[in-house]
């Protein structure tokens, strides 16, 4: 079945800086890659998700890649704010599937 | 979160007791999932349903079942409770498969002492 690894698993940044998250999967079916951010005592929510046709998308000051070759998809935030402060978790799925296979999330700071 | 709902919120519980988590939408969403939360293994699939009636195992289905009779509520039973089954419990629902995101509950804590 599908694998997600996620690096790193805590990230500290100065705010205004950028801070880059990477995720690889294993199963080269997999086709659609959401982003979800957990604030404290909440449940995660969509952020933006890219899906295997597309080599990049962006919103504001996030974005994500995918390298289908390498198998792998990063999250980019630029210009950091300490709100941007939480745990984001990346996933993998397959068209044929009902189930998104989750990362183990990585925990972000930004100082003030 | 808007149209989902976990109850409850927190629980404290015995080994060995049964305890049912509760998962209820009003988005009329086909697919409902149980996943649970834990520090440094990220989300972890338990089960999932697809339609009333018919579910399916995740990858850490031991120790839990589950059943939904309406569309609007998916239950999560912890059979026998065991002290590796404390953590955080969320539900997500998402609709025609053509629509990926999920949206998730705010989460059921659960503590087995």
């Amino acid at each position: 079945g599908e694998n997600v690894e996620q690096h790193p698993s805590t990230l500290s940044v100065q705010e205004g800086d950028s801070a880059v998250i990477k995720c690889t999967y294993s199963d080269s079916a997999s086709n659609y890659f959401p982003w979800y951010k957990q604030e404290l005592g909440k449940g995660p929510q969509l952020i933006i998700d890219i899906r295997s046709n597309v080599g990049e998308k962006k919103d504001q000051r996030i974005a994500v890649t995918l390298n289908k070759t390498a198998k792998h998809f990063s999250l980019h935030i630029t210009e950091t704010q300490p709100e941007d402060s939480a745990v984001y978790f990346c996933a993998a799925r397959m068209d044929s599937s009902y189930k998104l296979i989750f990362g183990s999330g990585t925990r972000l700071l930004v100082r003030p | 979160d808007a149209g989902i709902t976990q109850s409850p919120r927190h629980k404290v519980t015995e080994t060995g007791t049964p305890v049912t988590l509760r998962c209820h939408q009003t988005e009329n969403h086909r697919y409902m999932y149980w996943y649970r939360q834990d520090p440094g293994h990220g989300l972890r699939l338990i089960h999932y349903s697809y339609g009333v009636k018919d579910t399916d195992k995740g990858e850490v289905s031991d120790g839990y079942s589950v059943s939904r009779s309406k569309t609007e509520d998916f239950l999560l039973t912890l059979e026998s409770a065991t002290s590796s089954q404390t953590s955080v419990y969320f539900c997500a629902i998402t609709g025609d498969r053509a629509t990926y995101g999920y949206t998730f509950g705010s989460g059921t804590r659960l503590t087995v002492v």
